[in-house]
């Protein structure tokens, strides 16, 4: 089945630490984003990629970094340096640039807890 | 004022029933608009494309009216299963979609 995996489903992560949110996609998409919600709030956009090997900051990209190594692959590392970091994230794709203005899709999320 | 407003709810109603929702954003120069249902600690999932001339998919209807930059979502015969936050989404560009807070609704017997 093709779809967008995410995980780990939930995590818990100590102040401080470095965590690494993984996302993979088997559409053969070309654009891929992060965000991140927060309760009663819409969806922030962390950070986007549209092809391999680029990407660029969202709206709230401080604290924040990506890597596209891979198509099928937009991992997601939460640093110290955010102050913030509870939250449901949410990995996506699309179609991409060519397709034109293209609905995405979602990843099931993770559920990030800082203790 | 934000980018895309939607009415948060909670909109409570009984089985059966018709119940619209309305989105209203800012940029004029906006391409595409989508509605997602997601439900309770759940990813989004798209419902619907909106298109310029309005467009149905069974008991949803979908309208855009870009003069007064607002979409609109009806729900016609609501179903318990109905019940989920939906959100309106509207791109700015390529790539750039920006999400409403959402609009949660309660279905009830």
């Amino acid at each position: 089945d093709g779809g967008i995996t995410q995980s780990p489903k939930y995590l818990f992560r100590k102040e401080g630490q470095n965590v690494t949110l993984s996302c993979e996609q088997n559409l053969n998409h070309d654009a891929m984003y992060w965000y991140r919600q927060d309760p009663g709030q819409g969806l922030r956009l962390i950070y986007y990629s549209q092809i391999v090997n680029d990407f660029q900051k969202g709206d709230i990209a401080e604290g924040y970094s990506v890597s596209r190594e891979k198509k099928e692959s937009f991992p997601l590392t939460v640093t110290s340096a955010q102050k913030n970091p509870t939250a449901f994230y949410l990995c996506a794709s699309s179609m991409g640039v060519l397709a034109g203005y293209n609905e995405q899709f979602f990843g099931p999320g993770t559920r990030l807890t800082v203790l | 004022r934000k980018e895309v407003e939607q009415d948060p709810g909670p909109f409570n109603v009984p089985e059966g029933a018709t119940v619209a929702f309305n989105c209203t954003y800012s940029n004029s120069a906006s391409q595409s608009f989508f509605w997602y249902r997601q439900d309770c600690r759940k990813e989004p999932k798209l419902l619907m494309s909106v298109y310029s001339s309005g467009n149905e998919d069974g008991r949803f209807t979908a309208q855009l009216n870009r003069a007064s930059q607002y979409i609109s979502l009806l729900i016609r015969d609501s179903k318990l299963s109905d019940s989920a936050t939906y959100l309106c989404v509207v791109n700015l560009s390529l790539g750039d979609m920006r999400f409403g807070a959402g609009t949660r609704l309660t279905v009830k017997p």
